[in-house]
């Protein structure tokens, strides 16, 4: 079983750039969720994808940002006119639906995200 | 809504010292689940234990034991002969049996251990 892997791990960009981060999951992972973490704090909740829906989006998900998972399989994360705001660890993870969940979510190593 | 409360922010011990996490969480659901991660200095959280409400048994995984006492609301976290490898930051989470069901993290707490 391979993990949760996040591409790219590093990101800096310029005030005002559009940047898209990628997320694969494990692969018999139904659930998808990102999360964002700042420094000394732990992780916030984003949005999360069963199969290929984006069933909830978190109140921090401004319209800057948009979400998908085409096919259920990866997904892309991308923040429109980035803000110095947005620097962070974009965190992605997976988890498994069944029957007696919700199950752990297993994280990749995330991307951190550097606006200057 | 829902809450979880780790009042350690930083807690250093000498290895081989047995350390206590102590996490407390606020829900008004009454199915939900804890969890404990571990974000090592390379950053990536490690998944350590699951609970489940109905669940009060404590948990022994090596020198990892949990304790969890629903009439308090609490999930506390011990190690017991602590090593240097154990330094890192520690979450505490809970998952709501409604909704998104994505984990809400304490704010950690972070472990040095010191040789």
């Amino acid at each position: 079983d391979t993990g949760v892997s996040q591409n790219p791990r590093h990101k800096i960009t310029k005030r005002g750039q559009n940047v898209t981060f990628r997320c694969d999951p494990i692969s018999e992972h139904n659930r998808l969720y990102w999360y964002r973490q700042t420094l000394g704090q732990g992780p916030e909740f984003l949005t999360y994808f069963q199969n290929e829906a984006q069933l909830e989006k978190s109140r921090l998900l401004s319209d800057r940002f948009s979400a998908e998972r085409p096919k259920g399989s990866f997904s892309t994360l991308e923040i429109q006119r980035t803000e110095q705001g947005d620097s962070a660890m974009y965190l992605c993870a997976s988890s498994r639906l069944l029957a007696g969940g919700p199950y752990e979510q297993y994280f990749g190593p995330g991307t951190r995200l550097t606006v200057t | 809504a829902q809450k979880v409360t780790q009042a350690q922010t930083e807690i250093s011990v000498v290895e081989k010292e047995d350390v206590t996490l102590d996490c407390v969480y606020e829900t008004r659901d009454t199915t939900y689940y804890l969890f404990w991660y571990k974000q090592p200095p390379s950053g990536e959280l490690v998944f350590l234990i699951r609970r489940n409400s109905f669940d009060e048994q404590n948990e022994i995984s090596g020198r990892y034991s949990w304790n969890f006492q629903k009439s308090t609301s609490s999930f506390n976290f011990t190690i017991t002969a602590s090593q240097v490898v154990d330094s890192a930051v520690y979450f505490c989470a809970l998952i709501n049996q409604t909704g998104a069901n994505n984990l809400f993290f304490g704010t950690g707490t972070r472990l040095t251990v010191i040789p």
